[in-house]
C-alpha cells in the first residue's frame, strides 16, 4: 500500500463546474496536509495546507480533512481552464522531518 | 521577497561523473528539503536539512549526499552518476522545525539532470 495515493486522472470537468480531487493516506500520525498544483514543465505550487478536521475554505479552493478515514480532498469550484494542471497531494507527520507526495491527480477543465 | 532558487536550471552530464546542484532557502527559512521527480515515480524524498543537521534521509544510494551551510543555503551531490539519475531535482524550503508538522514547503524551479 502506498503511503499516500490519489487517482492518476486525468479527470476532465467542464468551466465553471467544481472538481473534487481526493486523497487517502495510510499513517494515521499524518498530522498535516498539504496540497500543491504543478503546471507542466514547473515545479509544484502549495495553494492549501490543512492541519484539523473539517473544511478550509481559501478562495474558490476547499480542502477537507478527515483523519478517521484518512482522507483528505480538495474542491475547486467554478473550474477555469487556467486550473488545468496536476495536483499533488503531501502529508507530513509531527517531528518526522519528511513530506510524502502522492503521484498526483492530472487535470483538465474544458472551456 | 525572493524565492527558493536553484542553479544550474539544466544540466548535461555523461555517465559515471559527478553533479553538486546548488539550492538557497527563501529568507529566514531554515529547512531545505531535496526532492527527485520522474515521470514513472512522481516526487521522491531525498534528504531534509535543519541548522546544518540532515534530519531524515529517502530510499536512496548512498551515491546521493548533501550539505546544509550555515546561511541554509544547501547543495546536493550525485556521484558516479547512472542513467537512472537522469530527473527533475527539486529543493524546497520550509520556516519551521518541523516538530509541530507544520511544514509548509516552497519549492525552487528545479535543476533539471540528463545523463547520458
Amino acid at each position: 500500500q502506498k503511503e499516500v495515493e490519489q487517482n492518476s486522472g486525468p479527470l476532465s470537468v467542464p468551466e465553471g463546474a467544481i472538481a473534487s480531487l481526493n486523497c487517502t493516506y495510510s499513517d494515521r500520525v499524518s498530522q498535516s496536509f498539504f496540497w500543491y498544483r504543478q503546471y507542466s514543465g514547473k515545479s509544484p505550487e502549495l495553494i492549501m495546507s490543512i492541519y484539523s478536521n473539517g473544511d478550509k475554505e481559501d478562495g474558490r479552493f476547499t480542502a477537507q480533512l478527515n483523519k478517521a478515514s484518512q482522507y483528505v480532498s480538495l474542491l475547486i469550484r467554478d473550474s477555469q481552464p487556467s486550473d488545468s494542471a496536476t495536483y499533488l497531494c503531501a502529508v507530513n507527520r509531527i517531528g518526522g522531518f519528511k513530506t510524502i507526495f502522492g503521484a498526483g491527480t492530472r487535470l483538465f477543465v474544458k472551456a | 521577497k525572493a524565492g527558493v532558487t536553484q542553479t544550474p536550471r539544466y544540466l548535461i552530464k555523461t555517465r559515471g561523473q559527478q553533479v553538486t546542484l546548488s539550492c538557497s532557502p527563501i529568507s529566514g527559512h531554515r529547512s531545505v528539503s531535496w526532492y527527485q521527480q520522474t515521470p514513472g515515480q512522481g516526487l521522491q524524498f531525498l534528504f531534509e536539512y535543519f541548522s546544518e543537521t540532515q534530519r531524515n534521509k529517502g530510499n536512496f544510494p548512498g551515491r546521493f549526499s548533501g550539505r546544509q551551510f550555515s546561511n541554509s543555503r544547501s547543495e546536493m551531490n550525485v556521484s558516479t552518476l547512472e542513467l537512472g539519475d537522469s530527473a527533475l531535482y527539486l529543493c524546497a524550503s520550509s520556516w519551521g522545525t518541523g516538530t509541530s508538522g507544520k511544514n509548509e514547503q516552497y519549492f525552487g524551479p528545479g535543476t533539471r539532470l540528463t545523463v547520458t
